[in-house]
């Protein structure tokens, strides 16, 4: 069965302060690892995906890694509004999406 | 706005009770995706259909059901319904299959389900 860890379950930033997010997984054939950004009452909302190891993707503050192991979310020099919890999910081979329990991130001004 | 859009937005209902869960996909999505989050539990995957058929199953239970129409929206049947089922079930929807470069899946706000 695929699994997905997430690290930390809680990070709290001081605005500017850069951090990473990490995503460990095991999976059947993957096929993709994807970021999601979930705001409280809100629907998850698609950050990247990405394919193979070595790829990297980028937007505004995010960037995203993958290895063979484990993907990292870095967000450099947050800002208030880049709070939220960050979701970490994984297709296998049967095409199924396995989330993590994500990581909820609070910047402070 | 993803695009995809869920109703009712809010429900309660009693123990025992049925309710139906609608969710239209993105303009141009065939395939749909259900998916329920509670606190303890985080995203887990229920079921999902493309272009009508079921094409993969998740933790679902018995008593949830789904389907997808010719017109391509989806419902999402729960019944006997127990304290424990309280959660918001997340609809989605995506181009084709997962795994393909460039298709990804888009998420509707949710559908919050209360059983008192």
């Amino acid at each position: 069965e695929d699994q997905v860890t997430q690290s930390p379950e809680a990070l709290r930033l001081q605005e500017g302060e850069s951090s990473s997010l990490n995503c460990s997984y095991t999976v059947s054939g993957l096929r993709g690892l994807f970021w999601y950004r979930q705001d409280p009452g809100k629907g998850p909302e698609f950050l990247f995906t990405l394919y193979s190891a070595g790829e990297e993707k980028e937007k505004e503050r995010l960037k995203a890694t993958l290895t063979k192991k484990e993907s990292f979310l870095h967000i450099t020099a947050p800002k208030p509004e880049d709070s939220a919890t960050y979701l970490c999910a994984v297709q296998g081979h049967d095409y199924k999406l396995s989330f993590g329990a994500g990581t909820t991130v609070t910047v402070r001004a | 706005d993803s695009g995809v859009t869920q109703t009712p937005k809010h429900l309660i209902t009693a123990t025992g009770q049925r309710v139906t869960l609608r969710c239209s996909p993105r303009s141009g999505d065939l395939s749909v995706y259900w998916y329920q989050q509670s606190l303890d539990q985080g995203l887990q995957f229920l079921i999902q259909y493309y272009n009508g058929e079921e094409r993969a199953k998740g933790n679902i239970l018995e008593r949830f059901s789904a389907q997808q129409f010719p017109d391509l929206h989806s419902e999402l049947n729960l019944s006997s319904l127990e304290l424990g089922d309280s959660a918001l079930y997340f609809c989605a929807s995506s181009v084709g299959l997962l795994g393909v470069a460039g298709n990804t899946i888009y998420f509707g706000e949710g559908s919050w389900l209360t059983v008192v």
